[in-house]
């Protein structure tokens, strides 16, 4: 079944470690999305690419760095985690305008 | 910039009957669309609604309905014959015909109340 798959759903990890959250969909969908979503907040748009070796920041800057090596995957790396990284990330994947976004179900990070 | 405003942080309903989410936004725009996206707890977040800005009639998709007012920038989600499974966070969401960057509401929390 067509879908987005991010993993892992739930991580607790302490700070200065490296982490990479996974993202992979099997829409064939060349642009993808990654949001950063706090409790009772909007969505904020912290990376995006439009194809295989393109990315671009958000509006939300952020500490992280993506890579798009494969039209299917699009992973978000952390360098060094902070506790102000503490949040969920959502990832999405889109055709065409008209048809919105998927999302995948969300890593909840929580950095100590 | 576009902003999207959902004024309403928590709501509630009675099992069976009808509630309405609001959303307004800000665009300087006259091609967009508008969406409701439903995000049950720990689930994934899909979509229950689209609005193209051009179109006059008012969506609808089984018990989900819209009211978009262009003039007035609103687009309010209706939920008739609301049931447990309506529970969830509710996203009012702009996109512009050009650009694939998509502004969120804060979120409207609706419980549904057995």
């Amino acid at each position: 079944e067509a879908d987005i798959y991010q993993t892992p759903r739930y991580l607790v990890i302490g700070t200065g470690k490296k982490i990479t959250l996974e993202c992979s969909q099997t829409m064939g969908h060349d642009k993808m999305y990654w949001y950063q979503q706090d409790p009772g907040m909007e969505l904020h748009l912290i990376h995006y690419s439009y194809g295989v070796n393109s990315t671009e920041k958000g509006d939300l800057s952020s500490e992280s760095t993506v890579s798009r090596i494969r039209t299917e995957h699009f992973p978000l790396t952390l360098e060094s985690a902070r506790p102000s990284h503490t949040s969920q990330y959502l990832c999405a994947s889109s055709e065409t305008n008209y048809y919105g976004y998927t999302f995948g179900s969300g890593t909840r990070l929580t950095v100590v | 910039a576009q902003t999207v405003t959902q004024s309403q942080p928590e709501m509630s309903v009675q099992e069976a009957e009808t509630v309405t989410l609001s959303c307004t936004y800000d665009t300087s725009e006259n091609n967009y669309y508008l969406f409701w996206y439903k995000q049950p707890p720990s689930r994934q977040m899909i979509l229950v609604i689209r609005q193209e800005a051009y179109k006059q009639q008012n969506a609808t998709e089984n018990r989900f309905s819209v009211n978009f007012q262009k003039a007035a920038k609103s687009f309010s989600l209706k939920i008739s014959d609301s049931q447990l499974g309506d529970t969830a966070m509710y996203f009012c969401a702009f996109m512009r015909y050009n650009n694939n960057d998509m502004r969120f509401g804060a979120g409207t929390r609706l419980t549904v109340k057995p």
